[in-house]
This record gives C-alpha cells, sequence and structure tokens, in this order.
C-alpha cells in the first residue's frame, strides 16, 4: 500500500540558509500534519492542512512557512536556519478532516535536517 | 493544556511481558494511540483505542484504557529484541485541530 512519502530524507544546511521540505500525503488524503522532533525529543506539532487551506497551527517559528498545493503535496519552507532548527521533520497525512474527533494520522518516515 | 506523561526507562528480559504506562490529561480525546520508533527511523503507528474500549489486543499488544483515571498501558507479551525501540504514548487533541499530542516516549531495552 501506498504510504507518506517526504523528501529529502536527510539534509544538511549551514546557518542561515533556507530549506524547502517536501510531503506527499497518501493517495486521496486532504490533510497533511507537519510535526518537528528534536533530538531525544517528542514530536511536536507544527502546522496542518486541509484541502488546501491551513487548519491549525502550533509552535511554528516565523521564520518557517508552510502550504499545501492543488495535488495535496505539502512544503515546508525553513529560512534564516539556526542551529537549534536541527530535527526530523515528519509528516502525517488523514483522509479525514480535522476537527471532527476521529483521525488516523498517517506519518512518513521524516526528513532529518542538520543544520551546520 | 493537554499533556501526555510517561516513564522515560524501562528495562524488561527477553521473554517477560512489557508494560509501559502514560497518563493523559484531555479527557475528551477520542483516540490514544502508542508508537514505535526504532533508532534513526520514523514513528511506526503500533495500536490505537477508542475511548469508549477498555481494552484493545492485537497479536502480542494489549492496550489498557482507564479513562477514569485517565491512564493507559501496552502490554507486549514475549518481549524479543526486535521490541527494542522508543514508544510514544499519544493522544487525540480535541481543540478542534486533530493534532496528535505526543508523551516524551519510554525507551524499551531488552536484557538478554
Amino acid at each position: 500500500a501506498a504510504g507518506v512519502i517526504q523528501s529529502p530524507r536527510h539534509l544538511i544546511k549551514e546557518k542561515r540558509e533556507t530549506a524547502t521540505l517536501k510531503c506527499y500525503p497518501i493517495p486521496r488524503h486532504d490533510t497533511v500534519y507537519w510535526y518537528q522532533q528534536g533530538p531525544g525529543q517528542d514530536p511536536q506539532f507544527l502546522i496542518s492542512f486541509y484541502e488546501k487551506m491551513q487548519s491549525d497551527k502550533g509552535s511554528i517559528p516565523d521564520r518557517f512557512s508552510a502550504q499545501q498545493f492543488s495535488d495535496y503535496h505539502s512544503e515546508l519552507n525553513m529560512s534564516s536556519l539556526e542551529l537549534g532548527d536541527s530535527a526530523l521533520y515528519f509528516c502525517a497525512s488523514s483522509n479525514l478532516s480535522p476537527g471532527r474527533g476521529q483521525n488516523e494520522q498517517f506519518f512518513g518516515p521524516g526528513t532529518r535536517l542538520t543544520v551546520l | 493544556g493537554e499533556d501526555v506523561e510517561q516513564s522515560l526507562f524501562l528495562s524488561v528480559r527477553e521473554g517477560d511481558s512489557s508494560v509501559i504506562n502514560c497518563t493523559y490529561t484531555d479527557s475528551s480525546s477520542t483516540y490514544l494511540y502508542w508508537y514505535k520508533q526504532e533508532p534513526g527511523a520514523g514513528l511506526q503507528l503500533l495500536t490505537y483505542i477508542f475511548s469508549n474500549m477498555d481494552m484493545k489486543q492485537d497479536q502480542r499488544l494489549t492496550v489498557l484504557l482507564n479513562k477514569k483515571d485517565k491512564h493507559l498501558s501496552l502490554r507486549i507479551a514475549d518481549t524479543q529484541t526486535g521490541d527494542s525501540a522508543i514508544y510514544f504514548c499519544a493522544e487525540l487533541s480535541m481543540g478542534g485541530d486533530d493534532k496528535i499530542i505526543f508523551g516524551k516516549g519510554t525507551r524499551l531495552h531488552i536484557l538478554p
């Protein structure tokens, strides 16, 4: 069965550079969630999209932005990278709209971003 | 606010049962999850339980939910070396956004 695809799987950047992470949800899934997992930390919610509109925002820095495109894939854009942005970034997708209290999110393998 | 707590470490002998415990704060959560994360790998959904259930069993995994005490546990029977991983307890946020709130994770170490 198709799963959530994230690219790239690994990314190395230097401070103050920009990075773009991509997420391709499971076919027919129209809701996408982004999570950030710092070293030794639990995943933290960043932002979510449903039907190409931002659904909710968590602890996402202003330096980050994201969008969902017409084919439902999503991109997380990160600018002015800092050492503390080094983390594993997960994307999850769902075929249920947010806010219905019933949800199964399927996680991608993650993108490991290292900022030097 | 929403919070999920679990102990950070658990050591179990191979062949024994592992029991990982978790408490959560949002009594209105409809879904509670257990995720497994092996070193350097992604998050694997092991199992989930709907809030109107007390127990769910799936092969070697048994999930128990005490809604009154807001306590969730994961029992792994006949623990194997391949079960060595970090196990995250998580709840579905009921704030209208359906984000998942994770605990800090329990690192399960298997003793030979």
